[in-house]
């Protein structure tokens, strides 16, 4: 069992929808949890950042944590054709040494259609 | 704040060659510089992880060897595939890591360069 579970889609989806990803994990160490948005032959981008469980919104983005069930979830509200790209979960359990990894989902391939 | 990046953009060598790829972090000082490697549709893999100053640690299964990797300077670190061949024709990304400090504002996350698009022929 991969560490980080992920659907790699692809998932399409009209403009304006609202858009859920998620990803679950089996390593109850995992603290801090982040989602990068990578677009065709570029690197990943840090879209949003949590420390432990709960919500964070930012714009039209908002991460939820849920560390009882193990599982993260990224939605996008009011999704635009530029929301289009792979977004990657990632989770580590201790950002600060630096001897910490952080494990990636595979990514989930997202389209939006206009 | 928090740029890193990557040159060359793409490069085409022929088998048998070397191939130095540079990462740098531009407006931060990167006390640890991280390796990936990223087949189409794939996620990234680890390659390995550079602290300033000393060897570099490689996931199991990268050959230390191939990939020499040097983290010379705060802001600098090289990856040098030698002797490719097709097999190792690939995005190659790298990672920066900073000291504490606010500038980062998130201070601890990873944040990538733009990649390396390698092909060997």
């Amino acid at each position: 069992q991969k560490e980080v579970e992920q659907d790699p889609g692809p998932l399409s989806v009209p403009e304006g929808a609202i858009v859920s990803l998620n990803c679950t994990y089996s390593n109850s160490a995992f603290q801090y949890f982040m989602w990068y948005r990578q677009y065709s032959r570029k690197g990943p981008e840090l879209l949003m950042y949590t420390y432990s469980s709960g919500n964070k919104e930012d714009g039209r983005f908002t991460a939820q944590v849920d560390k009882s069930s193990k599982y993260i979830s990224l939605f996008i509200r009011d999704s635009q054709p530029s929301d289009s790209a792979t977004y990657l979960c990632a989770m580590s359990a201790e950002m600060a040494s630096s001897a910490s990894k952080i494990i990636f989902g595979s990514g989930t391939r997202l389209s939006i259609r206009p | 704040g928090a740029v890193v990046s990557q040159h060359p953009s793409w490069v085409i060598c022929k088998s048998g060659t070397s191939v130095k790829i540079e990462c740098r972090s531009l407006d931060f000082q990167a006390t640890t510089m991280f390796w990936y490697r990223q087949f189409p549709k794939q996620s990234l893999m680890l390659m390995a992880t550079s602290n300033e100053g000393s060897k570099a640690t490689y996931e199991q299964g990268v050959e230390k060897d191939k990939f020499l990797i040097n983290h010379a300077s705060l802001t600098l670190s090289t990856l040098t595939v030698t002797s490719a061949h097709p097999e190792d024709s690939s995005f190659y990304i790298c990672s920066a890591r900073g000291d504490s400090g606010a500038l980062l504002g998130v201070q601890e996350t990873q944040y990538f360069g733009p990649g390396t698009r390698l092909l060997v022929l």
